[in-house]
């Protein structure tokens, strides 16, 4: 099972809003709506930002969503802070062979 | 408050093994699915293996078939992961995480304990 494809890195300015893709095929982010998010700053542990393509855990701000279309998810983060710089993760489940398949990473810059 | 401890990390050498522990407290331990994620060095995050709450349905990354083996005790609210042959290429920071049963993500995290296999 390859891994899902994310941009590198993505940046923006204070303020701004930013989108990060999250490319996979048919046997995973197309085929289910169970597509997650995590954010994760150096050294620490991942933080789940969003679950289910687009709901949005209990204490995560409401800058953050959520949004899928065919074999794409996607993460939006709207008015950008300083403490959104960090590294995030997608994930899909991808049936019960293959199971949970993450992206590469995108690491967001807050210039 | 959900807290999930890691040990049993260490320095291995090639084709060795270790066996890695989570502790759970906070939560029910014994309704959840638990789920351990990897990340080598500077890398990204791999998953490496999932149980169900009864240990009924188990799940493997094909990186890890075969070498590692799940498993839980619900009565010590702890998660296992018994990594057997360690290659090199398993050197990585182990988390193991919280999944809601029946469901597809990980909630809560742990902050990891690290394996590293060198000779």
């Amino acid at each position: 099972q390859s891994a899902l494809t994310q941009p590198v890195s993505v940046s923006g300015s204070p303020g701004q809003s930013i989108t990060i893709s999250c490319t996979g095929t048919n046997s995973d982010i197309g085929s289910y709506s169970l597509v997650s998010w995590y954010q994760q700053h150096p050294g620490r542990a991942p933080k789940l930002v969003i679950y289910e393509d687009n709901k949005r855990p209990s204490g995560v701000s409401s800058r953050f969503s959520g949004s899928k279309s065919g074999n794409t998810a996607s993460l939006t983060i709207s008015g950008l802070q300083a403490e959104d710089e960090a590294d995030y993760y997608c994930c899909s489940y991808a049936g019960s062979s293959a199971y949970w398949v993450f992206g590469g990473g995108t690491k967001v810059t807050v210039l | 408050e959900v807290q999930l401890v890691e040990s049993g990390g260490g320095l291995v050498k090639p084709g060795g093994s270790l066996r890695l522990s989570c502790a759970a407290s906070g939560f029910t331990f014994n309704t959840y699915s638990m789920t351990w994620v990897r990340q080598a060095p500077g890398k990204g995050l791999e998953w490496v293996s999932s149980i169900s709450s009864g240990s009924k349905n188990i799940y493997y990354g094909d990186s890890v078939k075969g070498r590692f083996t799940i498993s839980r005790d619900n009565a010590k609210n702890s998660l296992y992961l018994q990594m057997n042959s360690l290659r090199a290429e398993d050197t990585a920071v182990y988390y193991c995480a919280r999944v809601w049963s029946g469901y597809h993500y990980a909630d809560y995290w742990g902050q990891g304990t690290l394996v590293t296999v060198s000779s």
